[in-house]
């Protein structure tokens, strides 16, 4: 069964608007909760990630909130520009070697 | 840091036939992942190596696929008997340090079985 699950499929925004992305999961035992961005034609890199000490984590325009007793954690992408444009996974690891991925959301920024 | 490297990016090959890729991890990196991603999909995890050990496989690796890891540094997925259902992108990344170290991944090689 899926891991992580992951919503909204696809979302559209305006220039400058803000893009939010949720996740959610059920295995308490993860522990590393990061985000990759993939480009057409390219493998996923890292964008941002989260332990669950913390509620937040900021860089630069792009932040995650995470709510350890919901079991959910968010990405949120300020000001989104035409170059956010791409695939967003979130993902989840614990006591494991697997990254468990969520299906992705593609995200158009319309200039 | 020349970044995890793929060969080949691109792969068609008939049905039936054999097919092997080739990643080249960060020099300095010792765990290695190889990943399977489908249209639509996030990777889904094949196998894992640390250094020349292959310690996990998923239960997708059925027994046409093997991994091989020697020395430690360069990997080898191998596809026996490939099949339609094989089409998809294969990616590999590495990671230094512990499990939950953040995952580098390469470009990728998409194969088409016709």
């Amino acid at each position: 069964q899926q891991q992580v699950k992951q919503s909204p499929q696809s979302l559209i925004v305006q220039k400058g608007g803000i893009s939010i992305i949720n996740c959610a999961y059920e295995n308490t035992a993860f522990d590393y909760f990061p985000w990759y961005q993939q480009f057409p034609g390219k493998g996923p890199a890292l964008l941002i990630a989260i332990r669950p000490d913390v509620s937040e984590k900021k860089e630069g325009r792009f932040t995650i909130s995470f709510n350890k007793s919901a079991k959910q954690f968010s990405l949120h992408i300020m000001d989104s520009q035409p170059g956010d444009s791409a695939t967003y996974f979130c993902a989840a690891i614990g006591t494991g070697n697997q990254f468990y991925f969520g299906t992705g959301t593609s995200l158009t920024v319309i200039p | 840091d020349t970044g995890v490297s793929q060969d080949p990016r691109h792969k068609i090959t008939k049905r039936g036939q054999n097919v092997t890729f080739r990643c080249d991890p960060i020099s300095e990196h010792n765990r290695l992942y190889w990943y399977r991603q489908t249209l639509g999909q996030g990777p889904e995890f094949l196998t894992y190596f640390q250094n020349e050990a292959q310690l996990e496989k998923s239960r997708l690796l059925s027994d046409r696929f093997s991994a091989e890891r020697p020395k430690g540094s360069f990997s080898t997925l191998e596809i026996q008997r490939t099949e339609q259902g094989d089409s998809a992108m294969y990616l590999c990344a590495s990671s230094y340090g512990t499990a939950n170290s953040p995952l580098h991944f390469g470009n990728g090689t998409r194969l088409t079985v016709t």
